[in-house]
């Protein structure tokens, strides 16, 4: 059992370079999430899902983009890097139908992002 | 829109002090208040969570209160131990239907001083 798995671990990008982070949950989640981690600014939510095939805006959502075509993983993607996204980013995953009760939600090990 | 604000952004206590950290929120259909600690270089995980239909929840040294009307919960933490020493995170949910997000406060910074 897995729980949240996060790839890649470090990334450095150059300026205008688009690259996708990859989030996969094997606790059979309907509810992900990605958030990024600045000094400072605690976790701030990007954009979150609550089943396959949907997907909203959260807080930050500007740069981003995000897909959930199968229910186990969310893809994040930053289409042109810019410096201002340089950042830890962290994926969540919450809610399963068959634990109603259980809402906690497990974070995957996080990815380091620098933008050059 | 949700927004939840978390204070101190830094406390430090004496070991077997007591350690209070409050948030407050502004959506009222948030039915969820869960805690998490964050560890240096680690992931956050949960130490506590409470539902809008309970007041307050108890784990050991650790609280969680709840006030609906005012929008606000808080974080008590007993008998203080230098690995209690975290950057403690609050946020507010809503869970079932369409909804899901999970919004977070921006941290305190725990200190607990041997």
């Amino acid at each position: 059992n897995a729980g949240v798995t996060q790839t890649p671990k470090f990334r450095v990008l150059k300026t205008g370079q688009s690259m996708t982070l990859l989030c996969a949950q094997d606790m059979n989640h309907e509810y992900m999430y990605w958030y990024r981690q600045d000094p400072g600014m605690g976790l701030r939510l990007i954009h979150y899902s609550v089943g396959e095939g949907t997907t909203a805006k959260g807080e930050v959502p500007d740069g981003y983009n995000v897909s959930r075509l199968k229910k186990q993983n969310f893809l994040l993607g930053l289409e042109s890097a810019a410096p201002s996204q340089t950042s830890v980013y962290f994926c969540a995953s919450s809610y399963s139908v068959d634990r109603p009760m259980n809402t906690e939600a497990f974070f995957g090990q996080g990815t380091r992002l620098t933008v050059v | 829109g949700e927004n939840v604000e978390q204070h101190p952004s830094t406390l430090s206590v004496q070991e077997g002090d007591s350690a209070v950290i409050k948030c407050t929120y502004s959506d009222s259909a948030s039915n969820y208040f869960p805690w998490y600690k964050q560890e240096l270089g680690k992931r956050p995980q949960l130490i506590i969570d409470i539902r809008s239909n309970v007041g307050e929840k108890k784990d050991q040294r650790i609280a969680v209160t709840l006030n609906k009307t005012a929008k606000h919960f808080s974080l008590h933490i007993t008998e203080t131990q230098p690995e209690d020493s975290a950057v403690y995170f609050c946020a507010e949910g809503n869970y079932g239907g369409s909804q899901g997000n999970l919004i977070f406060g921006k941290g305190t910074k725990l200190s607990v001083k041997p």
